[in-house]
């Protein structure tokens, strides 16, 4: 059975903290997304990577990196969190190629006060 | 640049009525479309899929939608509603064929099913 697990259900920071949320899937997959979560917005793309080190900006990159050292970890920093970042953060993965499914993580809910 | 309209952010219907969730959609190329559900507390799960091939695509949970190429248009439907099928619905759509740019997803459709 498939799987993307994310570190934290929950979260809660302070402002100008760094936030490290953290997503590993087990299929061996060479893609994997951040997404952000809004009420009302949808889903939006925060960054990819298609490969271990590579990685390429999304719709909305600003106020955030990250970083991608193994094929099965994809992690998404704050580098000074914002209440702005207050949101539903979802992690996905997929393989490459008309199979092209995204499998999704249960997603992190993340407060900052 | 492609994007995703949803008519209507909430949906109620009956429960043992049609289900019809709206999506429309652009594309530059020949698009790939997508419906996911997601469950209140949960991620998304994928409830079907367009690729090529027939028009008409089947799901799960007896879902079903129809690629209308001259109308832009990706609807989602069920002939009769459970109290299960209550949740959210996003389509989403992509122009890459190899799976790694990502998806642009509609606002959502929240599905509510009176008893």
């Amino acid at each position: 059975d498939v799987k993307v697990t994310q570190s934290s259900r929950y979260l809660v920071k302070r402002t100008g903290e760094k936030v490290f949320l953290e997503c590993v899937q087990d299929m061996d997959h060479e893609n994997m997304f951040w997404y952000r979560q809004d009420p009302g917005l949808g889903l939006r793309l925060i960054y990819f990577s298609y490969d271990v080190k590579m990685k390429e900006k999304g719709d909305i990159p600003e106020g955030y990196s990250v970083s991608r050292e193994k094929k099965e970890r994809f992690s998404l920093i704050l580098e000074s969190a914002s209440t702005n970042q207050t949101s539903m953060y979802l992690c996905a993965s997929n393989t490459g190629g008309l199979l092209y499914e995204q499998y999704f993580g249960p997603g992190t809910r993340l407060t900052v006060t | 640049a492609q994007s995703v309209t949803q008519l209507g952010s909430h949906v109620s219907v009956s429960e043992g009525a049609l289900v019809l969730l709206r999506c429309n959609y652009s594309s530059s190329v020949p698009p790939y479309l997508f419906w996911y559900v997601q469950y209140p507390n949960q991620g998304l799960q994928l409830l079907l899929k367009y690729t090529t091939g027939a028009t008409l695509v089947k799901g799960i949970n007896g879902f079903e939608a129809e690629f209308k190429k001259s109308e832009t248009s990706f609807h989602l439907t069920k002939p009769s509603a459970h109290m299960s099928d209550a949740a959210e619905y996003f389509c989403a759509v992509s122009d890459d064929e190899g799976g790694a740019d990502g998806l642009t997803f509609g606002k959502g459709t929240h599905l509510i099913i009176q008893p």
